[in-house]
């Protein structure tokens, strides 16, 4: 099974602008959460995604928001980019535990991440 | 407030030695306890997880110890290899709690520890 792929791994944006991540689950996890790692705060949880809906939200400005497909592939999104989200965003997708496809494995699987610079 | 913490930032290890790590919570309603390993320029990958009506999990190498009363838990390598070398992240979560939804849960990371296995 292919892992969690994660487009672009580089981006370099300036102050104000906005960025668009994308991630691709393994093929059959229909969960997508994202993370932000920085130096600082470590790992940081964003949001979770699950059949289209935002179930879970951690505590991030407006400015970060997501949404996942039909496929479940997902896109985050940060508008007016500020200097301290310079940061590793990374995915992780899960996979379902028993029979209620909606009761996640508590197993992420995470993807190589997208290292976005801000200037 | 930092939910989960692991005090130590880095660890040197000699090869064919033990490596403990360790990682604290203050959240006693985590029922769930996931470590990752993660490689520079990659995510971090799922290692070992125990659940909290556990006290230890073993798997190959990796053995987890948790102790509830205390709130610490401990990951142990042995033997330690070079290719161990890494930054370990201790996560935790609570289904039940940080949740908005059926099934979905968030991981509260860590800082991470970087442990260096010397040959």
């Amino acid at each position: 099974k292919a892992g969690v792929t994660q487009t672009p791994r580089y981006l370099i944006k300036t102050r104000g602008q906005q960025v668009t991540l994308s991630c691709s689950p393994i093929s059959g996890h229909r969960s997508v959460s994202w993370y932000q790692q920085t130096p600082g705060q470590g790992l940081q949880f964003l949001f979770e995604y699950f059949s289209e809906t935002q179930r879970n939200k951690g505590n991030f400005p407006g400015r970060f928001s997501g949404r996942q497909f039909s496929n479940s592939r997902s896109e985050m999104n940060v508008s007016t980019l500020e200097l301290g989200d310079s940061a590793l965003y990374l995915c992780a997708s899960s996979s379902a535990r028993g029979r209620d496809p909606r009761m996640l494995s508590y197993e992420q699987y995470f993807g190589p991440g997208t290292r976005l610079t801000v200037t | 407030d930092q939910q989960v913490k692991q005090n130590s930032p880095s660890l040197s290890v000699q090869e064919g030695r033990i490596s403990i790590l360790n990682c604290d919570y203050t959240n006693s309603m985590f029922d769930y306890f996931l470590w990752y390993k993660k490689y520079p320029a990659e995510g971090p990958t799922f290692l070992i997880s125990i659940s909290s009506i556990k006290d230890k999990n073993e798997d190959g190498r990796f053995t987890v110890f948790l102790n509830k009363s205390a709130k610490h838990l401990s990951l142990h390598i042995v033997p330690s290899q070079p290719g161990d070398s890494a930054v370990y992240f201790c996560a935790a979560s609570a289904l039940g709690t940080q949740y908005s939804g059926a099934g979905s849960y968030q991981l509260t990371f860590g800082k991470g520890t970087k442990l260096s296995v010397i040959p």
